[in-house]
């Protein structure tokens, strides 16, 4: 399936690094949201954007830096990393935001911070 | 007190066993719920949303009981192909519309 994709789907970085997710979606959505998954947790909210802008930060640590150019478009910037970053992060996105709108999620760009 | 909480698993079946997982939430206020498969080093995907009434798709069937803040999920007549971790997801009031809170997850192994 196409309707949500995510570049580079791994990406090991160094604690000093800079590097950008990427995750595009062809489904027409008005939201956009970034996940992070951990091994034997569940997923946690990080961001959501809604017609391109920020709804929510979930008191996520300043070394993430979402930026969502347009409705199709949505970049998660990291910058000086920690081990415990380390995880999978997901990009979904969903028709609007609302109860009961289904999300559609990306593949996911597993990380590993060293 | 988890927001969303399951069952720890794993669940490990013969096939067409009949399999039941549980999920409870905290929040009152919740508004609608799901529940999504997830295999193995995949993405999530709905398998379906649950309704106060009750629902059912094929195999699977949903419950959902508001005054108890407890959902379900029953997997008849289970296939190898039923092997995944299943996510109770619960969206919640929220500004400007949900939020979803995901459970740990339920991991299924289905065997021959």
């Amino acid at each position: 399936e196409t309707g949500v994709t995510q570049t580079p789907r791994h990406l090991v970085m160094g604690m000093t690094n800079k590097k950008s997710l990427k995750c595009e979606q062809h489904l027409g959505h008005n939201a956009m949201y970034w996940y992070k998954q951990s091994a034997k947790k569940p997923l946690e909210l990080m961001f959501v954007y809604s017609l391109e802008e920020r709804v929510e930060n979930n008191s996520v640590p300043s070394r993430f830096s979402p930026e969502c150019p347009n409705s199709s478009h949505l970049f998660l910037h990291l910058h000086t990393l920690q081990p415990e970053d380390s995880a999978l992060y997901l990009c979904a996105s969903s028709q609007d935001l609302g109860f009961s709108y289904e999300q559609y999620f990306g593949p996911g760009t597993r990380l590993t911070v060293t | 007190r988890k927001e969303v909480e399951q069952d720890p698993g794993p669940f490990n079946v013969p096939e067409g066993a009949t399999v039941a997982f549980n999920c409870t939430y905290s929040n009152s206020a919740s508004q609608s719920f799901f529940w999504y498969r997830q295999d193995c080093r995949k993405e999530p995907k709905l398998l379906m949303s649950v309704y106060s009434s009750g629902n059912e798709d094929g195999r699977f069937t949903a419950q959902l009981n508001r005054a108890s803040q407890y959902i379900s999920l029953l997997i008849r007549d289970s296939k190898l192909s039923d092997s995944a971790t299943y996510l109770c997801v619960v969206n919640q009031d929220y500004n400007q519309g949900g939020k979803l809170i995901f459970g740990q997850g339920t991991e299924l192994s289905v065997k021959p």
